[in-house]
């Protein structure tokens, strides 16, 4: 099985700060990776899918990055709506997710 | 607009059995794989399941291999996961998600808001 490693688990930012959260994988999944956002008591909302591309309606200061085993979503400025838990997904073989990056108020 | 809604859980004795389903509207839900995942306080989220388009491709994640099936109706538009032989871990919420693709091999884009399981005696 494919394991997703997030890092950090909990990041305490403020509202402006560039917020980077990295995943990686325990072997090369290409560019098949993406990215959720879940705030307490709702299901995850699709962000970025294939690495880099923005899901419709999602805002442009969200970006991914990465290729085979390493990869990062950026948030270039962040908002109050962002603070919320991130997750890192592979679809490469099966399906696995990282265990999560809760991004908190500073 | 891609509206999914979740329901049947419940809470359940180990070793009992449960249905949850997934009403979909908002899109030509035959033309979808879907799929199920859950999130429990142990794991985190987790894929369980998917299920093609047509009903034809079915995986499932090994935690669950044998013990639980996932179905579709489509003329009725739902989704079903049936759960055999019930354990304490596999509590948690369960959502269901509608897969970018046909045959169930790509992320997932519309996700419901879950419903809740509870396997305890």
């Amino acid at each position: 099985d494919i394991q997703m490693t997030q890092s950090p688990s909990t990041l305490a930012a403020s509202v402006g700060d560039r917020v980077t959260i990295t995943c990686r994988a325990s072997q090369t999944i290409s560019n098949w990776l993406a990215w959720y956002q879940q705030k307490p008591g709702k299901a995850p909302k699709l962000l970025i899918y294939k690495t880099s591309n923005l899901q419709s309606g999602v805002p442009p200061r969200f970006s991914g990055s990465g290729s085979g085993t390493d990869f990062t979503l950026t948030i270039s400025s962040l908002q109050p709506d962002d603070f919320a838990t991130y997750y890192c997904q592979q679809y490469s073989i099966s399906w696995t997710f990282g265990q999560g990056t809760k991004v908190e108020i500073k | 607009q891609v509206h999914l809604v979740e329901s049947g859980g419940g809470v359940v004795h180990p070793g009992r059995s449960l249905r949850v389903s997934c009403a979909a509207s908002g899109f030509t839900f035959s033309n979808y794989a879907m799929q199920w995942v859950r999130q429990t306080p142990g794991a985190g989220l987790e894929w369980v399941a998917v299920i093609s388009y047509d009903g034809d491709r079915k995986l499932y994640a090994d935690s669950v291999q044998g013990r639980f099936t996932i179905s579709r109706d489509n003329s009725k538009s739902t989704l079903y996961l049936d759960m055999n032989s019930l354990r304490p871990d596999d509590t948690g919420l369960y959502f269901c998600a509608r897969d970018s693709r046909t045959y169930g091999d790509s992320y997932a884009d519309y996700w419901g808001q879950g419903t809740l399981v509870t396997v305890s005696s």
